[in-house]
């Protein structure tokens, strides 16, 4: 089955303890994204990889890092949460081809992360 | 910056009838925009989309449309039902930005049995 698949989808955790939310996509797209859900704001962009080892800020980049080694795996790094981090985090996915794409993404189910 | 606004933030209406969502977006060089639906607990789902040089397109009893010229799009749902309550989202893609997606804060629609 076609799926993104993000890890933990609950984590309650304190102030300045470093967190790594994983996210894995098993339909071989190049697009991967991060974003964020706020009550009143709607999803914001974090960070996006159109490929292995090429990633850029979104939206609201300050206070994560991600990577991209393999095509699959976009994990999200917050370094030193607080409590301004506490939200409902999503990761995408999509078949990407030239400057844009025509194909709708992939979301996985969201991560609830509260930062205490 | 774009924004994308989507009016009224919640609808409910009684289980049958049809009903329309808007969404409006500031900057018309869209490369495509998406429909989704959102659940309590759960991921978005990919309901339509309609690529800028598309004026509707269709799935089922939904019926999404999209002008452009004035920065607006509607989700048609045709013979509503219970199990069409849920959050639903309209995104644009722009064309200065790889797939990236900006999102209105959602319409949550409650149809009553």
């Amino acid at each position: 089955e076609a799926q993104v698949t993000q890890n933990p989808r609950y984590l309650i955790t304190v102030t300045g303890k470093k967190l790594t939310v994983t996210c894995s996509q098993n339909m071989n797209h190049e697009y991967m994204s991060w974003y964020r859900q706020d009550p009143g704001l709607g999803l914001r962009q974090i960070y996006y990889s159109m490929n292995v080892e090429v990633t850029d800020k979104g939206d609201v980049p300050e206070g994560y890092k991600v990577s991209r080694k393999e095509k699959r795996n976009f994990p999200l790094i917050l370094e030193s949460p607080s409590p301004n981090q506490t939200s409902l985090y999503f990761c995408a996915s999509s078949s990407f081809v030239g400057q844009g794409s025509n194909q709708p993404q992939h979301f996985g189910d969201g991560t609830r992360l509260s930062i205490l | 910056k774009q924004e994308v606004t989507q009016i009224p933030a919640a609808l409910s209406v009684p289980e049958g009838e049809n009903l329309v969502l808007n969404c409006s977006f500031t900057d018309s060089a869209i490369y495509n925009l998406q429909w989704f639906r959102q659940d309590p607990g759960k991921g978005l789902t990919s309901l339509l989309l309609i690529q800028s040089s598309q004026r509707e397109q269709t799935s089922g009893r939904l019926n999404a449309s999209l002008d452009k010229s004035s920065g607006r799009s509607t989700l048609y749902i045709a013979a509503s039902q219970p199990g069409d309550s849920a959050t639903y989202l309209c995104a644009v893609s722009y064309q200065t930005g790889a797939n990236n997606l900006f999102f209105g804060t959602g319409t949550r629609l409650t149809v009553i049995p």
